[in-house]
């Protein structure tokens, strides 16, 4: 069974720039999150898709950070403009619940880097 | 508030055992998280625990949960070379899927 996928693994933008970052979740997961890591800290929480519908955004940063999920299988996570500070690794995760046990599987993230 | 503090890096010789701290804040923390990441490769989930477990262990790793302290530990016994990744610890409360991460404690192993 296929992991969670991510593209672009790199991503090199000027900033002012649109970068657009997809990520295909294991089949059948409804859950699907974005985390970020900025500069070596914490790995912070982005959002939380149940399907198509956003279950929690309590963590996007600002209104330059647009996440989809159409259809409630792939997801992106468009930074529209990018600035110096949105640099870092954006992973994505995908689980499911089943019979009370309950993991959420990371991708190998998209590392953006703003210049 | 939210808040999970790892040090960031921690360095054994192969054969010896490591521990791996971790402290946070939450009390109504549920579920506590080690994840490993490897150079290029995603977060691997290693272990977890229940809050209301004080100590749990599978194979070469023991994790220690003192509630009261808010401290979690992760030990791996017999260390090797391919153990070399960083750690982070997670803390999840039961109404929510968010994870909350701590800084992740790079573990270098030395023959």
């Amino acid at each position: 069974e296929a992991g969670v996928t991510q593209f672009p693994s790199h991503s090199v933008i000027e900033k002012g720039q649109t970068v657009t970052l997809r990520c295909d979740p294991i089949s059948g997961h409804d859950n699907l999150y974005w985390y970020r890591r900025v500069m070596g800290k914490e790995i912070k929480f982005l959002l939380h898709f149940v399907k198509e519908s956003k279950q929690d955004e309590s963590g996007m940063p600002n209104n330059r950070f647009l996440a989809e999920r159409t259809g409630g299988t792939y997801s992106t996570l468009k930074v529209q403009p990018a600035e110096l500070e949105d640099s870092g690794v954006y992973f994505c995760a995908s689980s499911q619940w089943t019979s009370g046990e309950y993991e959420q599987f990371f991708g190998p993230g998209t590392r953006l880097t703003v210049l | 508030g939210e808040d999970v503090e790892q040090s960031l890096f921690l360095s054994v010789r192969e054969g010896d055992s490591s521990v791996i701290n971790c402290t946070y804040t939450d009390s109504s923390s549920t579920y506590l998280y080690w994840y490993k990441q490897e150079p290029g490769a995603g977060l691997q989930l290693l272990t977890y625990i229940f809050s209301n477990m004080d100590m749990k262990q599978d194979q070469r790793l023991t994790v220690l949960l003192n509630k009261k302290d808010k401290h979690l530990s992760l030990r791996i016994a017999d260390t090797q070379t391919g153990d070399s990744a960083i750690y982070f610890c997670a803390e999840r409360t039961y109404n929510t899927d968010k994870l909350i991460f701590g800084t992740g404690t790079r573990l270098q192993v030395f023959p």
